[in-house]
């Protein structure tokens, strides 16, 4: 099993542009999230899945989209990107039973920095 | 407001020691709780759940205060491959918030 992956591991943006970051799990999970991570700040909740076509925002979803066609996939869209956004960003995904009550697996994450 | 905190750190401490991190949560009704690790510039990975009766993982000890709305986390006995940065998770409802965490540096 490869877990969770995150494409690309680095990016640079430049402010306006727009970009997906990708996430994809192999361990048919259906819970799946999408954290920042800035220095200084725990890890915020931006958006989350409970499976196949259901999203839910999290704590900061300003500036960003997210869809879920698939149980494997559930990508990060920045729709014009701001230099607030520059930050690293982890996708996580678990077993929905409970899903705050479980193991949450994460991604290496994406380096992401707007200028 | 969901809030997790921390002690800020950093934590130095000699190979061999003791050392305790801890962990205020402000959302009573929360019922799952955690703590992470996480590596330098790598992605966090579950070190432990904490269970109310407190529980104990080799050198690691996690205990759960819901009075108090408190959790510890003991190592014993440090290694250098314990530096690293500490995290405190608790849901609330059916998210996980973070703390800050607290880094831990062991040194020889």
């Amino acid at each position: 099993n490869a877990g969770v992956t995150q494409t690309p591991k680095f990016q640079v943006l430049k402010t306006g542009q727009s970009m997906t970051l990708q996430c994809a799990q192999d361990m048919n999970h259906e819970y799946m999230s999408w954290y920042r991570q800035d220095p200084g700040m725990g890890l915020r909740l931006i958006h989350y899945s409970v499976g196949a076509g259901i999203t839910d925002q999290g704590e900061v979803p300003n500036g960003y989209n997210v869809s879920r066609s698939t149980t494997e996939d559930f990508p990060l869209r920045l729709l014009s990107a701001a230099p607030s956004q520059t930050s690293v960003y982890f996708c996580a995904s678990s077993q929905l039973a409970a899903a705050s009550y479980n193991e949450q697996f994460f991604g290496p994450g994406t380096r992401l920095t707007v200028l | 407001r969901k809030e997790v905190e921390q002690d800020p750190g950093p934590f130095n401490v000699p190979e061999g020691a003791t050392v305790a991190f801890n962990c205020t949560y402000s959302n009573s009704a929360s019922q799952s709780f955690f703590w992470y690790r996480q590596d330098c510039r790598k992605e966090p990975k579950l070190l432990m759940s904490v269970y109310s009766s407190g529980n104990e993982d080799g050198r690691f000890t996690a205990q759960l205060n819901r009075a108090s709305q408190y959790i510890s986390l003991l190592i014993r006995d440090s290694k250098l491959s314990d530096s690293a940065t500490y995290l405190c998770v608790v849901n609330y409802g059916s998210t996980l918030t973070f703390g800050k965490g607290t880094m831990l540096l062991v040194s020889p």
